[in-house]
């Protein structure tokens, strides 16, 4: 089955230094990758996507993330980051047909940004 | 804002009881996914619904059924509340059920079962 590991539980980072958030993955064949924001009380934001072609995906607000089909991960990166940027954020993968394509969602990376 | 509407947005209620929660999709979109996040169990995918027709379940409860009406919006019914039952609870919506197809979501119902 398809499921993703987001490693960190939290993450503290400094206004204006960079970010990167871990995700790994597990499944067979070529994933469909997302990484998703949640700010507190507030629903999902898409921030990126994967399907094929290009490994380093650019998205919204100024992240970035790289697919690594050798380390089968997909890494969410910001190179600085904004106080705003303080949020939950969710790595998931797309399921099969069987699922309806329904996203499975790693547990959450809590990040704080500290002035 | 997404253009998914879902109502309450915030309900709380008794044990053994049961309550509706409603979802609108974005104009056009056929799909609606139902999603609940708690604290324990994280995001899952409960049900999803495809021009009115069920085509995929979940970790969903025999105690929780949806249904998508004509007007493509999705009703989510979960009944003989339990105190585990509170959680938020979203709903997705796609143009089409596929894998490239992304979902956008609603900012969720908050329920708590007390």
């Amino acid at each position: 089955a398809q499921s993703v590991t987001q490693p960190d539980i939290h993450i503290t980072v400094s206004e204006g230094a960079s970010l990167e958030l871990r995700c790994n993955y597990s499944y067979g064949a070529t994933p469909y990758l997302f990484w998703y924001v949640q700010s507190p009380g507030q629903g999902l934001q898409l921030l990126l996507k994967y399907f094929s072609g290009d490994t380093l995906v650019q998205g919204i607000k100024g992240f970035e993330a790289e697919f690594k089909r050798s380390q089968s991960s997909f890494n969410l990166r910001k190179p600085s980051v904004h106080w705003s940027d303080a949020a939950e954020y969710f790595c998931a993968v797309g399921g099969g047909s069987n699922s309806g394509y329904a996203l499975n969602f790693g547990k959450g990376t809590s990040l704080l940004v500290t002035p | 804002d997404s253009g998914v509407t879902q109502t309450p947005k915030h309900l709380i209620t008794a044990t053994g009881q049961r309550v509706t929660l409603r979802c609108s999709p974005r104009s056009g979109d056929l799909s609606v996914y139902w999603y609940q996040q708690s604290l324990d169990q994280g995001l899952q995918f409960l049900i999803q619904y495809y021009n009115g027709e069920e085509r995929a379940k979940g970790n969903i409860l025999e105690r929780f059924s949806a249904q998508q009406f004509p007007d493509l919006h999705s009703e989510l019914n979960l009944s003989s509340l339990e105190l585990g039952d509170s959680a938020l609870y979203f709903c997705a919506s796609s143009v089409q059920t596929g894998p490239n197809y992304e979902q956008y979501f609603g900012p969720g119902t908050r329920l708590t079962v007390t």
